[in-house]
């Protein structure tokens, strides 16, 4: 249960606000991944890095901004989010890019008011 | 690109019935398919996985089967618990990028 940790767990912000969340992995990964999970919705791919260096940007919003500074660290930069990016942020590892198990952090409940 | 479809997207069972959860797949060069559970207010976690090499992969009353012609794949329960209450999502990917492609997710709820 340790190995993705996700920090805050919980963050309210206003539209004008900047905030970021952070993930760390501690299992050696050399993949991360950021998800978003709003309700009744499937887990949306938004960003992957691997070995620091991001090969997938699913079409996501300039608002967010991920940084992998190295292979245990993610984050993902808010800026001037909308309400409808009210949503359970979630971060992922795996070993390698293909075809491995993905482990999840706990998420980050957003809240934009 | 790839495209997951999930069935049926709230599944009710009482206790000690078995339960049937589907996915179809659109990309035949998908040969990762993992299944991840996900309690109420908890992360996703891996439950089970199979590759395109083999066709049914069992572990205690979870089992998975894949059907690599029609593209489908789906998630076996027996004699399930109340603690089986979780939403179910499937997934698939393949060795292009990795990326998993995730399912609309099943709530099963188990009543005793």
């Amino acid at each position: 249960e340790t190995g993705v940790t996700q920090t805050p767990r919980h963050l309210v912000m206003g539209m004008t606000n900047k905030k970021s969340l952070k993930c760390e992995q501690h299992l050696g990964h050399n993949a991360m991944y950021w998800y978003k999970q709003s309700a009744k919705k499937p887990l949306e791919l938004m960003f992957v890095y691997n070995f620091k260096e991001q090969t997938e940007n699913n079409s996501v919003p300039s608002r967010f901004s991920p940084e992998c500074p190295n292979s245990s660290h993610l984050f993902l930069h808010l800026h001037t989010l909308q309400p409808e990016d009210s949503a359970l942020y979630l971060c992922a590892s795996s070993h390698q890019l293909d075809q491995e198990t993905q482990y999840f952090g706990p998420g980050t409940r957003l809240l934009v008011l | 690109g790839e495209n997951v479809e999930q069935h049926p997207s709230t599944l009710s069972v009482q206790e000690g019935d078995s339960a049937v959860i589907k996915c179809t797949y659109s990309d035949s060069a998908s040969n990762y398919f993992p299944w991840y559970k996900q309690e109420l207010g908890k992360r996703p976690q891996l439950i089970i996985d199979i590759r395109s090499n083999v066709g049914e992969k069992k572990d205690q009353r979870i089992a998975v089967t894949l059907n690599k012609t029609a593209k489908h794949f789906s998630l076996h329960i027996t004699e399930t618990q109340p603690e089986d209450s979780a939403v179910y999502f499937c997934a698939a990917s393949s060795d292009q990028g990795g990326k998993l492609i995730f399912g609309q997710g099943t709530e099963l709820s188990v009543k005793p």
